[in-house]
């Protein structure tokens, strides 16, 4: 089936660890994205990349990095340095380009720091 | 600047009412998507609808219907005879034509509780 992946479903973190969540999509789609999301709030951007090798910065990187050596992987490293890591993490895929592009979900990481 | 405002922060329905989700946009660009996604319980977000900002026919997919308006810049979506499996977040986004390369802009979301 096509899709896309998020594992682990739930993550627990002691303060000070670095945790790395996975995101993989065999939709053979050329971007990806991350968001958080927190209680009661909407979706914010993290990290996105629209090609192998290449990534941006979103509204809210600080704290987090990525890689995008695979077009179909796309993990997300929550580091010591985010203050408050505990939320859920989407992980999305789209085109990236043209009027049919829709960004398509993952069934999400939630993450809890101890 | 962009931005999509979702005024509702939740709504409460009995089982076979309509309710409407209003969605209110911000743009520069003269091209743009709208997008209206779905979260249940689960956590997941299911893509339901996109439209392009050249098309502003109403659309209707069995109980579901979508108003856009560009004379308000509003994108809203009715739930015609609510039910139970309705109850869930339900967020509009917004991805401008090419200001802003392909990010999307998500509003806060509308908590929905359909009661039986």
């Amino acid at each position: 089936d096509g899709g896309i992946t998020q594992s682990p479903k739930y993550l627990f973190r002691k303060e000070g660890q670095n945790v790395t969540l996975s995101c993989e999509q065999n939709l053979n789609h050329d971007a990806m994205y991350w968001y958080r999301q927190d209680p009661g709030q909407g979706l914010r951007l993290i990290y996105y990349s629209q090609i192998v090798n290449d990534f941006q910065k979103g509204d809210i990187a600080e704290g987090y990095s990525v890689s995008r050596e695979k077009k179909e992987s796309f993990p997300l490293t929550v580091t010591s340095a985010q203050k408050n890591p505990t939320a859920f993490y989407l992980c999305a895929s789209g085109l990236g380009t043209g009027s049919t592009d829709t960004q398509y979900f993952g069934p999400g990481t939630r993450l809890t720091v101890l | 600047a962009q931005k999509v405002t979702q005024a509702q922060t939740e709504i409460s329905v009995v089982e076979k009412e309509d309710v409407t989700l209003d969605c209110v946009y911000e743009t520069r660009d003269t091209t743009y998507y709208l997008f209206w996604y779905k979260q249940p319980p689960s956590g997941e977000l299911v893509f339901l609808i996109r439209r392009n900002s050249f098309d502003e026919q109403n659309e209707i997919s069995g109980r579901y219907s979508w108003n856009f308006q560009k004379s308000t810049s509003s994108f809203n979506f009715t739930i015609t005879a609510s039910q139970v499996v309705d109850s869930a977040v339900y967020f509009c986004a917004l991805r401008p034509g090419v200001s802003t390369g392909n990010q999307f802009y998500f509003g806060t979301g509308t908590s929905l509780t359909v009661i039986p």
